[in-house]
C-alpha cells in the first residue's frame, strides 16, 4: 500500500546531541512537510519542500534543519536539542496537481515523539 | 492573517447520537478545508477534503460542509460509536501546498 513511513517512531536524545529524524513516502507526492506537535496542541509547520524546492517557516528555530536527496526521502536534522524540543514530529506529503480533486489534499505518516532528556 | 478554531475543545456523547462539530476560519479566501481524525499518539487520518469550489463531501457516516462566505466547515457523525473516540482536527489550505490547523476538538463517545 501507498504510504508515508517515519523511522524510528520513538527518539530518545541527550540535551544538545545532534538528532535526525526520517521520512519516506511510496505516493511519488512532490510536496513533503515537517510538522512539530506539542500535546493537545495544532500541529505546526516547521519548514515544507516543493520538489527540491526549500520553504521555511519564519517562526522555525535555526535548529532545526531538513534535507530532501530525492523525491521520496526526507529528513528532519535537530543540530542542538533542547527540552523544548520534544515533541511528535509528523511529516505529511501532497501532490500538486492532476487530479484537482486531490490536489493539497495532505497525507500523514504515523510520527516521531522525540524525548529530550 | 489566517487563524483557524474548533469549538467545543471537547465533546462527550452516548453511543448513536448525531454530532457536529464546528471548525471556523478568518479568511473566506481558501483553497481548501481538511478534515482530519488523530488517536492518542499518532499521526493524522485524512477523512474529507473539500475543495474551495465544492459545498460538501461525504464519507460513510461523515459529511463535512463547507461555507467560505461565512467562514465556516462542519462535520456530521451520524450514529456515532465509541471507535469514533478522537481528535478532530479542521485544516485550512491557504494554498495548494500550505493548510493553518485549527486545535482541534477531542470526542468522546460514551457506550
Amino acid at each position: 500500500d501507498a504510504m508515508v513511513i517515519q523511522n524510528p517512531r520513538y527518539q530518545v536524545t541527550q540535551f544538545g546531541k545532534p538528532v535526525t529524524l526520517s521520512c519516506s513516502q511510496t505516493l511519488n507526492h512532490n510536496v513533503m512537510y515537517w510538522y512539530q506537535q506539542k500535546s493537545s496542541q495544532a500541529p505546526k509547520l516547521l519548514f515544507h519542500y516543493y520538489d527540491k524546492d526549500f520553504n521555511n517557516e519564519a517562526d522555525t528555530p535555526d535548529n532545526f534543519q531538513s534535507r530532501r536527496p530525492n523525491t521520496s526521502f526526507c529528513f528532519l536534522d535537530i543540530r542542538s536539542p533542547g527540552l523544548g524540543d520534544a515533541a511528535m514530529y509528523l511529516c505529511a506529503t501532497s501532490r500538486d496537481g492532476f487530479p484537482a480533486y486531490q490536489e493539497g489534499e495532505q497525507y500523514f505518516g504515523p510520527g516521531t515523539r522525540l524525548t529530550v532528556t | 492573517k489566517q487563524e483557524v478554531t474548533q469549538i467545543p475543545a471537547a465533546l462527550s456523547v452516548p453511543e448513536g447520537e448525531n454530532l457536529v462539530l464546528n471548525c471556523s476560519f478568518t479568511d473566506s479566501a481558501i483553497y481548501n478545508l481538511q478534515w482530519f481524525r488523530q488517536d492518542p499518539g499518532k499521526g493524522l487520518t485524512s477523512l474529507l477534503l473539500i475543495q474551495s469550489s465544492q459545498r460538501e463531501q461525504t464519507s460513510g457516516r461523515l459529511n463535512a460542509s463547507l461555507d467560505k462566505s461565512s467562514g465556516r466547515s462542519t462535520l456530521y457523525i451520524a450514529a456515532s460509536q465509541p471507535g469514533d473516540s478522537a481528535t478532530y482536527l479542521c485544516a485550512a489550505g491557504t494554498s495548494y501546498d500550505k493548510v493553518i490547523f485549527g486545535p482541534g476538538t477531542s470526542l468522546s463517545v460514551i457506550p
